[in-house]
C-alpha cells in the first residue's frame, strides 16, 4: 500500500467552481505535509504547507486531520490558471528527510 | 532567482547503453536530493545527499545506478546499462540544512528505446 493516497481524478470544472482534492497518508508518525503543484511536463512547485490549524493563501485552503490522517486542498474560484496536476506530500521528519508524494490529481479548469 | 540546475534536459538513448546526468543546486544548499518520477505517477526518492555524504540510497537500484556528490556541491546519477523501464522523468532537488522547502531542478526526460 502506497504511503500517500489521492483520487487521480481528473477533474473537471468550470471557471469559478469550488473544488476539493483529499488525501490520505498512512503512516502516523509523518510530521509535515504540502501541496505542491507541477504543470505538465514541469518540476513539481511548493503551493502551500498544511498545518492543523489549517491555514489559507487567497483562494486555496488546507485542511490536516491527524487523527485520520488526511490532508485536504480546497480551490475556491477556479481559474484557467489552475489547471494542473496536484500532489500530496508527507514528510516523516520536521526537516531534512526525502518528501512521499502521492501519485497526483489532475484538475482541468474550463472556460 | 536562484535555481536548481539539470542537465541534459531531454535524452534519448537504446537500452543496455550508460547514460548520465548532472545537478547543480542552488547555491548553500547542503542537501541534495534525486527522484524518478514515472508518467502518472508522484515522483519518489532514489537518493540523498548531506554535503558528500549519502543519506538515504535504500531505493536505488544499485545493480545499475549509481549517484556521486564528490565535492559536496553538484552531483551526477548514472544508469549503467539502461533498462526501457528506466523511461522517466529524474528531478533533482535541494534544500538547506533543516529546512523543510525543497527546490525542484526542470528535470531530465529519458526516453529508452
Amino acid at each position: 500500500r502506497k504511503e500517500v493516497e489521492q483520487d487521480p481524478g481528473p477533474f473537471n470544472v468550470p471557471e469559478g467552481a469550488t473544488v476539493a482534492f483529499n488525501c490520505t497518508y498512512s503512516n502516523s508518525a509523518s510530521q509535515s505535509f504540502f501541496w505542491y503543484r507541477q504543470d505538465c511536463r514541469k518540476e513539481p512547485k511548493l503551493l502551500m504547507s498544511v498545518y492543523s490549524s489549517g491555514n489559507e493563501d487567497g483562494r486555496f485552503t488546507a485542511q490536516l486531520n491527524r487523527a485520520s490522517q488526511y490532508i485536504s486542498l480546497l480551490i475556491r474560484d477556479s481559474k484557467l490558471s489552475d489547471s494542473a496536476t496536484y500532489l500530496c506530500v508527507v514528510n516523516m521528519r520536521n526537516s531534512g528527510y526525502a518528501l512521499n508524494f502521492g501519485k497526483g490529481t489532475s484538475l482541468l479548469v474550463t472556460p | 532567482e536562484a535555481e536548481v540546475a539539470q542537465s541534459p534536459r531531454y535524452k534519448i538513448t537504446e537500452k543496455s547503453q550508460a547514460v548520465a546526468f548532472w545537478c547543480d543546486p542552488i547555491s548553500g544548499h547542503a542537501t541534495l536530493y534525486w527522484y524518478r518520477q514515472i508518467l502518472g505517477q508522484g515522483p519518489e526518492l532514489l537518493v540523498q545527499f548531506q554535503d558528500e555524504s549519502v543519506v538515504d540510497d535504500s531505493q536505488l537500484p544499485k545493480d545499475r545506478f549509481s549517484a556521486e556528490r564528490l565535492k559536496g556541491v553538484d552531483s551526477t546519477l548514472k544508469i549503467q546499462p539502461a533498462e526501457l523501464g528506466d523511461s522517466a522523468m529524474y528531478l533533482c532537488a535541494s534544500s538547506l540544512v533543516g529546512d523543510n522547502e525543497q527546490f525542484f531542478g526542470p528535470g531530465t526526460r529519458l526516453t529508452v528505446l
